[in-house]
C-alpha cells in the first residue's frame, strides 16, 4: 500500500522560502508509470493545483506560481520536495502531496496534508 | 489558467440523485477525456471517486457515475446516502499543467 507523508516547518515567516517534503512508502518513486505533485488548500477554499515532476525530472507548474515554484524529487530518499519563495499570507493552507498517474491524469495516492502558516 | 466552475453547492436528500457540474474550455475539459472526481469529507485528504471522465476505482461505490459533453463534465450520485455529504472537485488534465475546479459542498437533507 503506498503511503504519503508530508513533513516541514508549520510556520514560515513572510517574504521566506517554505520548503516541504513528502516521502513516499510501500512503492518506488522512480517508477514511470507515475508523477508526483503538490496540491494546496487555503482554509474553507478550494484545491489549487502547483505543480509536479515526472521521474524524467522533467517539471510542469501553475502559471500563477511559476516564479516562486521548484519541485525536486530525491531518489535515493524515496522523496520529493517543494519550495515556495517570496511567501505572503496569502500562500497560508493545508498542502498536500500526492501521486499522479501519467497516462490518465489523474490522483490516487494523496498525503495527509499539512498545514503551513505564514506570519511574522 | 482559470479554475473549473462548479456550483457552490447542491442538495437532495436520501435516495435521490444529484448531478454536479463542471465547466471549462476547449484547453482542458473540451480537450482532453482525462477529468476526474474527489470527494473530500471535513480535514480529511480528498479521495478519488471517478477518472478518465467516467470510470470507477475499485472500491468506489457505483452510485457514482462521471460523464462529460463538450466543455462541461459532471458527477452524479445516486441513491443518495448520509455518507455522501462532502465537499466534491472536478480536476482536468490541461497540457502542462492541471486545474481543479472550485469545489461543490453536497449535502444530505
Amino acid at each position: 500500500q503506498v503511503q504519503l507523508q508530508e513533513s516541514g516547518p508549520g510556520l514560515v515567516k513572510p517574504s521566506q522560502t517554505l520548503s516541504l517534503t513528502c516521502t513516499v512508502s510501500g512503492g518506488s518513486i522512480s517508477s514511470g508509470s507515475y508523477y508526483w505533485s503538490w496540491i494546496r488548500q487555503p482554509a474553507g477554499k478550494g484545491l489549487e493545483w502547483i505543480g509536479r515532476i515526472y521521474t524524467s525530472g522533467s517539471t510542469n507548474y501553475n502559471p500563477s506560481l511559476k516564479s516562486r515554484v521548484t519541485i525536486s524529487v530525491d531518489t535515493s530518499k524515496n522523496q520529493f520536495s517543494l519550495k515556495l519563495s517570496s511567501v505572503t499570507a496569502a500562500d497560508t493552507a493545508v498542502y498536500y502531496c500526492a501521486r499522479g498517474q501519467w497516462l490518465a491524469q489523474y490522483f490516487d495516492y494523496w498525503g495527509q496534508g499539512t498545514l503551513v502558516t505564514v506570519s511574522s | 489558467q482559470s479554475a473549473l466552475t462548479q456550483p457552490a453547492s447542491v442538495s437532495g436528500s436520501p435516495g435521490q440523485s444529484i448531478t454536479i457540474s463542471c465547466t471549462g474550455t476547449s484547453s482542458d475539459v473540451g480537450s482532453y477525456n482525462l477529468v476526474s472526481w474527489y470527494q473530500q469529507h471535513p480535514g480529511k485528504a480528498p479521495k478519488l471517486m471517478i477518472y478518465e471522465g467516467s470510470k470507477r476505482p475499485s472500491g468506489v461505490s457505483n452510485r457514482f457515475s462521471g460523464s462529460k459533453s463538450g466543455n462541461t463534465a459532471s458527477l452524479t450520485i445516486s441513491g443518495l446516502q448520509a455518507e455522501d455529504e462532502a465537499d466534491y472537485y472536478c480536476c482536468s488534465y490541461a497540457g502542462s499543467s492541471t486545474v481543479f475546479g472550485g469545489g461543490t459542498k453536497l449535502t444530505v437533507l
